[in-house]
């Protein structure tokens, strides 16, 4: 069965200073691996997908097959990417996410 | 247009009772799920449809959870005799179809409270 691992709960940084997310995952096959983003009162989106290989927000995730893992960074945080991280895995076939635990960045002046 | 919406957006009910959850999808969107987030827990899987048809159930934590979808679009996850620890937030999303590239799009979700 596949597993999604984000091991900080709260990472808290200041404004302007870089950020990692850390996300591993177990699966034995191929999978698609996503970031996704809840902002204090919205709805969770989509913020970024691996075989796109886009920067969005300035933020940028690569997965690394070899370490399983598929670490979401940004060069300087800014206020607004506050909010609640959530790293996604689907298996090759089926249609299911399964998500992490989350983590909450907090990004303080 | 419209995003996913669901309702009620909040349910407090007390335990033994049944619970319905209401999820209506963006039109045209033939795939839907059904995830659950309890408090400290990552979003869980429960059950997913491709059109009227529930190809994996294999998230529902036990019998006394089941949905349905009709019409291939509005769902219903009816929760009979809740408990406690059936409290949760309940979140559906759905997509244009359950490819790869499909990206899922979340609704609001329900915060179910069991006393």
């Amino acid at each position: 069965a596949q597993r999604v691992t984000q091991p900080e709960k709260l990472l808290s940084v200041f404004k302007g200073a870089p950020v990692e997310l850390k996300c591993n995952y177990s699966y034995s096959g191929s999978p698609e691996l996503f970031w996704y983003v809840q902002y204090s009162r919205q709805r969770l989106q989509l913020l970024l997908r691996h075989i796109s290989r886009e920067s969005i927000k300035g933020f940028t995730a690569d997965l690394n097959k070899g370490e399983t893992s598929f670490h979401l960074k940004k060069p300087f945080a800014q206020e607004e990417d506050s909010a609640m991280y959530y790293c996604a895995l689907k298996p090759g076939t089926a249609s299911k996410l399964t998500f992490g635990t989350g983590t909450r960045l907090q990004v303080t002046l | 247009g419209a995003g996913v919406s669901q309702s009620p957006s909040n349910k407090v009910t007390e335990k033994g009772k049944d619970v319905e959850l209401r999820c209506d999808p963006i039109s045209g969107h033939t795939a839907l799920y059904w995830y659950r987030q309890s408090l400290g827990q990552g979003l869980e899987f429960l059950i997913y449809f491709q059109g009227n048809s529930a190809p994996d159930k294999s998230g529902l934590p036990s019998d006394r959870f089941s949905a349905e979808r009709t019409g291939g679009s509005v769902s219903t996850l009816t929760i009979q005799r809740t408990q406690q620890e059936d409290s949760a937030v309940y979140l559906c999303a759905s997509s244009l179809d359950s490819g790869n590239l499909n990206e899922q799009f979340f609704g609001p979700g329900t915060r179910l409270t069991v006393l």
